[in-house]
């Protein structure tokens, strides 16, 4: 079985441009998680779908920040215009089931696209 | 507010040798603790998921307790082997919300 898929893996910008990072969750996962993760630190939630809706994207900086997941199953995080402070790893995981009152269920990460904004 | 936090920030042991690694939290209302391994320049995967009423699991050479009343949970690694060397994340979710420790850096040397 297939596991999160994140492209690209590694990328460089400059400050003020945009970039966009891509994320094909497990099959049938109908949970998708965008996070920002430093260097040395836990990865913190910016986004989180269920389905194609936005359920919790309190931790999102709307002004700079955008996502969108067509069709409930690819996603696309952008950043427009970047800066100094986004250099990060950007993590996207999937589960089969999250929120409400039922327990949440088991994360599988992606490999992560690591940003670079100089 | 919740809260995870992990100790220590980092750690470096001789191959062969046991290690445990702490979590303290403060997330509530208490849902489920995981720790997740995170491999240099890879995803975090999961090790272990205890509720509530769990006291301890095991996989592998990985053995979690959790001590519900205290909110606290550790993480034994017996006969460390230098594969081992990663990031250990404790995740604690409450009802509506996850939160994630900084994570412990265990370095393993032959």
């Amino acid at each position: 079985e297939a596991g999160v898929v994140q492209s690209p893996r590694y990328k460089i910008i400059e400050k003020k441009q945009p970039v966009a990072f891509w994320c094909n969750p497990i099959s049938g996962h109908n949970t998708l998680y965008w996070y920002r993760q430093n260097l040395g630190q836990g990865p913190e939630l910016l986004i989180r779908y269920e389905n194609e809706e936005a359920v919790d994207d309190s931790q999102l900086p709307k002004d700079r920040f955008s996502a969108e997941r067509l069709k409930g199953v690819d996603s696309t995080l952008k950043i427009q215009p970047a800066e100094l402070g986004d250099s990060a790893v950007y993590l996207c995981a999937s589960s089969s089931s999250f929120g409400g009152d039922r327990p949440s269920y088991e994360q599988y990460f992606g490999p992560g696209t690591r940003l670079t904004v100089t | 507010k919740n809260q995870v936090e992990q100790s220590p920030q980092s750690l470096i042991i001789l191959e062969g040798k046991n290690c445990t690694l702490q979590c303290n939290y403060t997330v509530s209302p208490f849902s489920n603790l995981r720790w997740y391994k995170q491999d240099t320049g890879r995803g975090p995967v999961s090790l272990t998921i205890m509720t509530f009423s769990e006291n301890t699991k095991s996989n592998g050479r990985y053995t979690a307790t959790l001590d519900a009343d205290t909110k606290q949970s550790s993480l034994h690694i017996t006969a460390s082997q230098l594969s081992d060397s990663a990031s250990y994340i404790c995740v604690v979710s409450a009802l509506y919300d996850m939160r994630f420790g900084a994570g412990t850096r265990l370095t393993v040397k032959p």
